[in-house]
């Protein structure tokens, strides 16, 4: 069975800090696909990357990171100097095939202090 | 550019009226889906159409609830004799390579 889990329900930091979130995941596919959404309080879901379990490799886009790990089905998402704008819910999800519905993680909720 | 569209934003009805939320999928996207997200379950899965078929209505809660897309592009979910557990918010996704899926501002549905 597939599964996301977003240990963090809730984390607060300042701003300029730097805030790490976490995601693991689990599969019986050798071929899946994991994301992060971003749900700020306006309520839409906004795509913020996609990775296919064939591709280990880090991304980095602006003051946002992916660290990929299949060793530990781990999928973390780094905000650097991280900005009062950054606060929001952010989803990691799921997907099994390219058809396939996403299953998410339950959210973190993250807020930036000024 | 034009995202994926919902109406009503949002939605009040008293129990056992029946609703329909409408999506408007990004122009050219062949997969829809429908997602509900409520306190208790999060963000869940109810349906998922390539063109105007259904290979996986696996997250329909009950047969109370029922969807349908015409044309490969508008779809509708249906919600007959609403319960109070019904209430939530209901999100529409589409995707061009049904890889990553897009998300239109959800219809916030209150059943009083």
């Amino acid at each position: 069975a597939q599964k996301v889990t977003q240990a963090q329900t809730e984390i607060s930091v300042v701003e300029k800090e730097d805030v790490t979130l976490d995601c693991v995941y689990e599969t019986r596919d050798t071929t899946y696909y994991l994301f992060w959404y971003k749900q700020p309080p306006s309520g839409e879901l906004v795509f913020l990357i996609r990775r296919n379990s064939f591709d280990e490799q880090n991304e980095i886009s602006g003051r946002y990171s992916w660290n990929f790990q299949k060793s530990t089905s781990s999928f973390n998402f780094t905000i650097t100097a991280s900005q009062v704008v950054d606060s929001a819910v952010y989803f990691c999800a799921l997907s099994e095939d390219r058809d396939d519905k996403i299953i998410f993680g339950k959210g973190t909720r993250l807020h930036i202090l000024p | 550019g034009a995202g994926v569209s919902q109406s009503p934003s949002n939605k009040v009805t008293e129990k056992g009226k029946d609703v329909e939320l409408r999506c408007d999928p990004i122009s050219g996207h062949t997969a829809l889906y429908w997602y509900r997200q409520s306190l208790g379950q999060g963000l869940e899965f109810l349906i998922y159409f390539q063109g105007n078929s259904a290979p996986d209505k696996s997250g329909l809660p009950s047969d109370r609830f029922s969807a349908e897309r015409t044309g490969g592009s508008v779809s509708t979910l249906t919600i007959q004799r609403t319960q109070q557990e019904d209430s939530a918010v209901y999100l529409c996704a589409s995707s061009l390579d049904s890889a990553t899926q897009y998300f239109g501002p959800g219809t916030r549905l209150t059943v009083l």
